[in-house]
C-alpha cells in the first residue's frame, strides 16, 4: 500500500534533549513538508523539501532541523534549542508542481516532560 | 500574519443540517483553494478544491463556494452527519514558484444527533 509512515506515534522527551521524528513515504513523491499543528493555530510549516539533498525553512523552522538524503525520507529532529516542542507533528508529501494534493501521515505527539 | 482567515472556530450541527465554514484571503497571488478534513488522532485529507476561474464546485454533499473579488470561499455540508464530525481546513496556495500552502486555523465541526 503506498502512503506516508510517521513513527513513533508518541514521544515523550524530557527537557533539554534532542529527539528525532521519522517520515518515509513510498508514493514517490519529490516534495516532502513538515507541518505543526496546535490547538487553535492551524497548521504551520516548520520546513519543506523539494528535492533530495535540498530543503527550506518555513514559517516556524527556530529550533529545529532536516535532512534529505533520500527521496523517501525526511526526517525532523526538535532541538534543545525550540522553546515549546510539545504539539502534533504533521508530515506530508506531494508531486512536484501546481495544484498538487498534499497526503498527510498520521502524525507524532510530541510530549517533553 | 494570518493570510488565511477561517470560522467559526467550532460548529455544532444538528443532523440533516447545512454546515458553513468561511475563510477570507488576503494575497491575491493565491489560485488553488483546497479544503482538509481531520479526524482526531489522524492526518489531514484533502476533501475538495477549487480554483478561481469557477465560482463553484460541488462534490457530493460537499460543496465551496468561491468570491474572487471579495477574496473569500466557503465550504458548505449539506446534509450534514454524525461521521461528518472532525476539524476541518481551508487553505491557499500559490502556483508560481514553490507550491507552499498557507492554512487557515480549523473548524471543529461537531454533528449532533
Amino acid at each position: 500500500d503506498g502512503g506516508i509512515t510517521q513513527s513513533p506515534k508518541y514521544l515523550f522527551r524530557k527537557e533539554g534533549q534532542n529527539v528525532t521524528l521519522s517520515c518515509e513515504q513510498n508514493l514517490n513523491h519529490d516534495a516532502m513538508y513538515w507541518y505543526r499543528q496546535d490547538p487553535g493555530q492551524g497548521l504551520r510549516l516548520i520546513y519543506y523539501s523539494q528535492i533530495v539533498n535540498d530543503f527550506q525553512k518555513g514559517d516556524i523552522a527556530e529550533g529545529y532541523s532536516v535532512s534529505r538524503e533520500k527521496k523517501e525520507s525526511f526526517p525532523l529532529t526538535v532541538t534543545s534549542a525550540q522553546k515549546n516542542p510539545t504539539a502534533f507533528y504533521l508530515c506530508a508529501s506531494s508531486i512536484s508542481g501546481v495544484y498538487n494534493e498534499q497526503f498527510f501521515g498520521p502524525g507524532t505527539r510530541l510530549t517533553v516532560l | 500574519q494570518q493570510q488565511v482567515k477561517q470560522s467559526p472556530q467550532s460548529l455544532i450541527v444538528q443532523k440533516g443540517g447545512i454546515s458553513i465554514i468561511n475563510c477570507a484571503y488576503e494575497n491575491t497571488a493565491f489560485d488553488y483553494f483546497p479544503w482538509y478534513q481531520q479526524f482526531p488522532g489522524k492526518g489531514p485529507a484533502l476533501l475538495i478544491a477549487i480554483r478561481p476561474d469557477v465560482s463553484e464546485k460541488k462534490e457530493g454533499r460537499f460543496t465551496i463556494s468561491f468570491n474572487k473579488s471579495a477574496k473569500q470561499f466557503s465550504l458548505h455540508i449539506m446534509d450534514s452527519q454524525p461521521g461528518d464530525s472532525a476539524t476541518y481546513f481551508c487553505a491557499a496556495s500559490n502556483s508560481g514558484g514553490y507550491q507552499k500552502v498557507t492554512f487557515g486555523i480549523g473548524t471543529k465541526l461537531q454533528v449532533i444527533p
